[in-house]
């Protein structure tokens, strides 16, 4: 794939309940990975840039790995709370110089 | 510490029209990006720019161009707009290239009539 795929497209949890997404990109010629929080009327937000194959990266409640043989990363989040509601980006820098951004998976968290 | 500062938050032009956006990066940062945003999609990517020369180029047309400054600001023109480049215009700066964290600003939001 050539493409950067993310899932699912949205995503309704409960307060408390804790919840992942998918981030599906290309297998050659990895670079990093990149994962972003972009809340309603704010600029996105970076929460983790990922370069090597297992990487394994934690800020507070959230986490997210990285699969680079298979093309894949998948984000964490644990104990969701409203303030988590947002939509979270992957992005792939293919061949370095051509940043590719999945559709994103919004979040919604109830209280 | 400012962060990513474009200019203007929104504007609006006729179809035909030429528009120029601005972007101030985080002071630091050699590195510029601009991506195009559409409801319901990412941001699409238009151009690179680090230590003002282009590294990169999304697959938009000849219509779009970008430049970078002795200070690492940057502008982005969109010659003989269509309705559809209609969007929000986003700006991110970094250290270095695309392999570092990005930092964006709020965005431009372009209404074309």
């Amino acid at each position: 794939i050539l493409n950067v795929e993310q899932s699912p497209q949205s995503l309704h949890v409960q307060e408390g309940d804790s919840t992942n997404f998918t981030c599906s990109f290309p297998s050659s010629n990895f670079y990093a990975l990149h994962w972003y929080r972009w809340e309603t009327a704010k600029s996105p937000e970076a929460l983790f840039v990922m370069t090597l194959n297992g990487d394994e990266k934690k800020k507070g409640r959230i986490s997210a790995t990285l699969n680079t043989k298979e093309g894949y990363s998948y984000l964490y989040i644990k104990g969701s709370q409203p303030e988590d509601s947002a939509t979270y980006l992957c992005a792939f820098p293919y061949n370095n110089n051509d940043m590719r951004f999945g559709a994103g998976t919004r979040l919604t968290v109830k209280p | 510490d400012a962060g990513v500062t474009q200019s203007p938050t929104h504007l609006i032009k006729t179809r035909g029209q030429h528009v120029t956006l601005r972007c101030s990066p985080i002071s630091g940062h050699k590195s510029v990006s601009w991506y195009q945003q559409v409801l319901g999609q990412g941001p699409q990517f238009i151009f690179q720019y680090y230590e003002k020369e282009e590294r990169g180029r999304g697959n938009f047309p000849d219509r779009f161009s970008a430049r970078q400054f002795p200070n690492y600001s940057s502008e982005l023109n969109v010659n003989a707009l269509l309705l559809g480049d209609s969007a929000l215009y986003l700006c991110a700066s970094s250290l270095f290239t695309l392999n570092t964290e990005a930092f964006f600003g709020q965005g431009t939001r372009l209404t074309v009539v």
